[in-house]
């Protein structure tokens, strides 16, 4: 069965770069979640979309935002990236944004900042 | 806010049952997750419960849930090597799309 795509699965930046994480939900799936997950830490929910607008937010800082676009694959953007922004980057799709729905996550976008 | 507390390691012999345990403080937490994660990979979700059930079971695994305690459990019935990774815990409270609050995870040790 078609899963989450994420891409690029690694990703290297410098301190005060940009970077921009992609993400493909499985097909007919229209909500979109983003989640961080430091070192050894369990995941942080930063942000959510349904059917191209914002649902929820959570813990994103200020240099990050984010869109789902008409073919619902979004992208999450980090400005002036800090050595704390290291971590996996986890994309999630739900087929409804209901509540309750049951989240699928991709494997992850593993950022470096040096 | 919501807190989700879990026992960071559990060690086990392989053949025996494996029982993981969650306690959440959202009383309004209506949707409970198990995630399992191997290193370096992603979450892959196991199994859930909602709050008006008091047990799920899928093959060898077994959700317990005790609401008035706020207690979940997650058995793993003959526990096998491929079983090693952390497991999260994660509750879900609000409206459609909301994010989920996980738990830090434990790690399950599987010895010979």
């Amino acid at each position: 069965a078609a899963g989450v795509i994420q891409s690029p699965r690694h990703l290297i930046k410098e301190k005060r770069e940009t970077a921009t994480l992609k993400c493909y939900p499985i097909p007919r799936h229209d909500t979109v979640y983003w989640y961080q997950q430091g070192p050894g830490q369990d995941p942080q929910f930063l942000i959510s979309f349904y059917e191209k607008m914002q649902s929820d937010k959570g813990s994103i800082p200020d240099r990050f935002s984010a869109q789902q676009f008409s073919d619902y694959h979004s992208e999450l953007n980090m400005s002036s990236l800090e050595l704390g922004d290291s971590a996996l980057y986890f994309c999630a799709s739900s087929p409804s944004g209901t509540r309750g729905d049951t989240q699928y996550f991709g494997p992850g976008t593993r950022l470096t900042v040096l | 806010g919501e807190d989700v507390e879990q026992s960071l390691f559990l060690s086990v012999r392989e053949g025996d049952s494996s029982v993981i345990n969650c306690t959440y403080t959202d009383s309004s937490s209506t949707y409970l997750y198990w995630y399992k994660q191997e290193p370096g990979a992603g979450l892959q979700l196991l199994t859930y419960i909602f709050s008006n059930m008091d047990m799920k079971q899928d093959q060898r695994l077994t959700v317990l849930l005790n609401k008035k305690d706020k207690h979940l459990s997650l058995r793993i019935a003959d526990t096998q090597t491929g079983d090693s990774a952390i497991y999260f815990c994660a509750e879900s409270s609000g409206g459609g799309a909301d994010g989920l609050t996980f738990g830090k995870g434990t790690h399950l040790i599987i010895q010979p």
